[in-house]
């Protein structure tokens, strides 16, 4: 089955405490993001990879890292979280990073509060 | 800077009846706009992807247009049913920024047995 997985699903920690969210797809796609969900907010991007070993920023990147070495992983590093990145995170992917038709496909989010 | 915006915020029907969920974007120069469903612990699931070139798409139950021009898509449900409850949300991706998305807050939808 076609799916991008996140682990873990749920979270808690406190603060400064380095923590790394995985995701994976298993569909061969190019493209995978990070974003956050917040009350009020919507959805906003945190980082993208257009495909293995190349990243950028989105729009909400402070506190967070990112790496790409294989084509299929995509991780989430907060290297000293804070109470405000609390939030629910969303990884998603898609066929190329420019294909007007390519659908995005999200995973089922993490749930992450930081005391 | 793109901004969308989902009215209303929240949706309350009756079993049967067909609805219409409504989405405005401030900047006409999108690449493709996609309609998602939201459920309670289960993700983002995308239901319809309309490309800036088309008018329409359809699937089941659900069709879903978009008037590039004045900043406008909705998503018309016919005979709703109560698994159509959840959270819709729009989003449209910008002619440059590559595959960045930009979401609506979404509507909430419950459908009444």
């Amino acid at each position: 089955e076609a799916q991008v997985t996140q682990n873990p699903r749920y979270l808690i920690t406190v603060t400064g405490k380095k923590l790394t969210v995985t995701c994976s797809q298993n569909m061969n796609h190019e493209y995978m993001s990070w974003y956050r969900q917040d009350p009020g907010l919507g959805l906003r991007q945190i980082y993208y990879s257009m495909n293995v070993e190349v990243t950028d920023k989105g729009d909400v990147p402070e506190g967070y890292k990112v790496s790409r070495k294989e084509k299929r992983n995509f991780p989430l590093i907060l290297e000293s979280p804070s109470p405000n990145q609390t939030s629910l995170y969303f990884c998603a992917s898609s066929r190329s990073s420019d294909g007007p038709g390519d659908e995005q496909y999200f995973g089922p989010g993490t749930r992450l509060t930081v005391t | 800077k793109q901004e969308v915006t989902q009215i209303p915020a929240a949706l309350s029907v009756p079993e049967g009846e067909n609805l219409v969920l409504n989405c405005s974007f401030t900047d006409s120069a999108i690449y493709n706009l996609q309609w998602f469903r939201q459920d309670p612990g289960k993700g983002l699931t995308s239901l319809l992807l309309i490309q800036s070139s088309q008018r329409e798409q359809t699937s089941g139950r659900l069709n879903a247009s978009l008037d590039k021009s004045s900043g406008r898509s909705t998503l018309y449900i016919a005979a709703s049913q109560p698994g159509d409850s959840a959270t819709y949300l729009c989003a449209v991706r910008a002619d440059t920024g590559f595959q960045k998305l930009v979401f609506g807050t979404g509507t909430r939808l419950l459908v009444s047995p």
